[in-house]
C-alpha cells in the first residue's frame, strides 16, 4: 500500500514565525498535493506538483510557498504564520492524472 | 460553477441498521467520483471510486451508486458498526488537463450502539 507520511500530527506556532509542514509518499508517485480542511468548507487546495521541482497554484495559495526537491517529499511553508492559518492540513499523492489518490494522516496546526 | 453537495450533513443511526448518504454535482466535464472515510483527526482514507461508465462499485459493506445522468451518487452502508462512525466526503473529478477534484463538505455518521 502506498504510505503518505506527514512529519507531524500537531503542531502549535506563534505568529509570525516561519514553518515547515513536510509529507514524504513511498511509492514513486509524481503528483503531490498539499490541502487545507476547514469545518464546513470541505478541502481547498493550496498547491500542488507534478514532478520534481514543479509546482502549481491551487485555489488558495496566498501565505503559502512549497518546495519539491527530491520526488518523494513535498513541503509546505507558511513564511509567516498568522491566526487565519489554523488549520487541518493534508498532503496526497497520486501516480496517475485522474486516479486514486492516497492521503496522508494529516498535520492539525494551531496559531497562537 | 463546480460543485458538489452532500446530504445529510450529520445522521444518527443504530449500530446494525443500513443508511444512505447522498451527493449531487455540477462538475464537467466529469472524470471520476469516489467517496472517501475520514475518522475524526485522521486523513481521508479512498472506500469507492468510479468512472462515467460505472454504476456500482461495491467495497465490502459499502456501495457506491452513481446516475451520470442526473449527476448523483450514493453511498449504502449496510449492517452499520460502531467503527463506521466518521465524515464521508464525496469528490468529484473534472478532467480540465490536470485533474481539478472538487470535495463535498462531508455527511459525518455517528453509529449509536
Amino acid at each position: 500500500d502506498v504510505k503518505v507520511t506527514q512529519s507531524s500530527r500537531y503542531l502549535v506556532k506563534r505568529t509570525g514565525e516561519k514553518v515547515f509542514l513536510e509529507c514524504v509518499q513511498d511509492m514513486d508517485h509524481e503528483n503531490m498535493f498539499w490541502y487545507r480542511q476547514d469545518p464546513g468548507l470541505g478541502l481547498r487546495l493550496i498547491y500542488f506538483s507534478y514532478d520534481v521541482k514543479m509546482k502549481e497554484k491551487g485555489d488558495i495559495p496566498e501565505g503559502y510557498s512549497v518546495s519539491r526537491e527530491k520526488k518523494e517529499r513535498f513541503s509546505l511553508i507558511l513564511e509567516s504564520a498568522s491566526t487565519n492559518q489554523t488549520s487541518m492540513y493534508l498532503c496526497a499523492s497520486s501516480l496517475e492524472k485522474y486516479y486514486g489518490y492516497t492521503f496522508g494522516s494529516g498535520t492539525r496546526l494551531t496559531v497562537v | 460553477k463546480n460543485q458538489v453537495e452532500q446530504s445529510p450533513q450529520s445522521l444518527i443511526i443504530l449500530e446494525g441498521k443500513n443508511c444512505t448518504l447522498q451527493c449531487n454535482y455540477t462538475v464537467s466535464p466529469f472524470s471520476n467520483l469516489r467517496w472517501y472515510k475520514q475518522d475524526t483527526g485522521r486523513g481521508p482514507v479512498s472506500l469507492t471510486i468510479m468512472t462515467f461508465s460505472e454504476n456500482t462499485k461495491s467495497n465490502g459493506r459499502y456501495t457506491a451508486t452513481l446516475d451520470a445522468d442526473t449527476k448523483q451518487s450514493s453511498l449504502h452502508i449496510t449492517a452499520s458498526q460502531l467503527s463506521d462512525s466518521a465524515s464521508y466526503i464525496c469528490v468529484v473529478s473534472a478532467k480540465t488537463g490536470f485533474q481539478k477534484l472538487v470535495f463535498g463538505t462531508g455527511t459525518r455518521l455517528l453509529v449509536s450502539p
